[in-house]
């Protein structure tokens, strides 16, 4: 069954350190988001992106990050300059329409 | 905007009943189930979409009332492999994908 692949699985940085995450979504899908969960909390949208462009942000997703498709498999989100609140669980999702998302197993980001 | 979900924890005994509730202050194009073992990604269970469709599989069913703007899951007969933390999530519009999760409600079903 086709998954949603993330590495690293685990990522530890300092702070003001530039991280990129990467996710392979499954390769049929159209869609493409990354959600974060800071540690006993819920999931937090940051960004959903289709056709190439960032499609809807949160209020989380501020000037330090981006998002790319460079090139027909990877989504990445890269982090300019991380803050020790940037740490946290990051989870690639991605989907056919915007209905039914799949999550990968996660990238666990720690900021010293 | 973030959707409450009722209760915050339940225990069980293998083989009972659970419900868990999702309500939301906003009008609702969809409502999104998640199941989420400790440390790892949430496994979506299922997809509620406006006009009021109960969906289920197995015995795990929801209902949603969109009119309400509330969407409720239900447990039957639970095993131990139901246990975690089980999540909506809403989207307003339909148009990006955007989920907004509630808080969670933590489930153990002790044997």
């Amino acid at each position: 069954e086709p998954e949603v692949t993330q590495t690293p699985s685990h990522q530890v940085t300092q702070m003001g350190q530039e991280v990129i995450l990467r996710c392979v979504p499954i390769s049929n899908h159209l869609y493409f988001y990354w959600y974060r969960q800071i540690l006993g909390q819920k999931v937090e949208f940051l960004v959903s992106f289709y056709n190439n462009e960032i499609s809807e942000k949160s209020e989380i997703f501020d000037d330090q990050f981006s998002v790319e498709r460079p090139d027909g498999s990877n989504f990445t989100l890269k982090i300019r300059s991380t803050k020790l609140e940037d740490s946290a669980m990051y989870f690639c999702a991605s989907s056919t329409t915007t209905d039914t998302q799949y999550f990968g197993p996660g990238t666990r980001l720690t900021v010293l | 905007q973030q959707p409450v979900q009722s209760p915050q924890a339940v225990i069980l005994r293998e083989g009972e009943d659970a419900v868990i509730n999702c309500s939301s202050s906003k009008a609702l194009y969809s409502v999104h189930w998640y199941r989420q073992k400790h440390g790892e990604a949430p496994v979506f269970l299922m997809i509620l979409l406006k006009g009021g469709e109960q969906k289920g599989h197995d015995k795990i069913s929801a209902s949603f009332n969109e009119k309400k703007q509330q969407s409720s899951l239900y447990l039957t007969a639970s095993q131990l492999s139901y246990s975690g933390t089980y999540f909506c999530g809403t989207e307003g519009t339909g148009n990006t994908g955007k989920l907004i999760f509630g808080q969670g409600t933590t489930l153990q079903v002790k044997p």
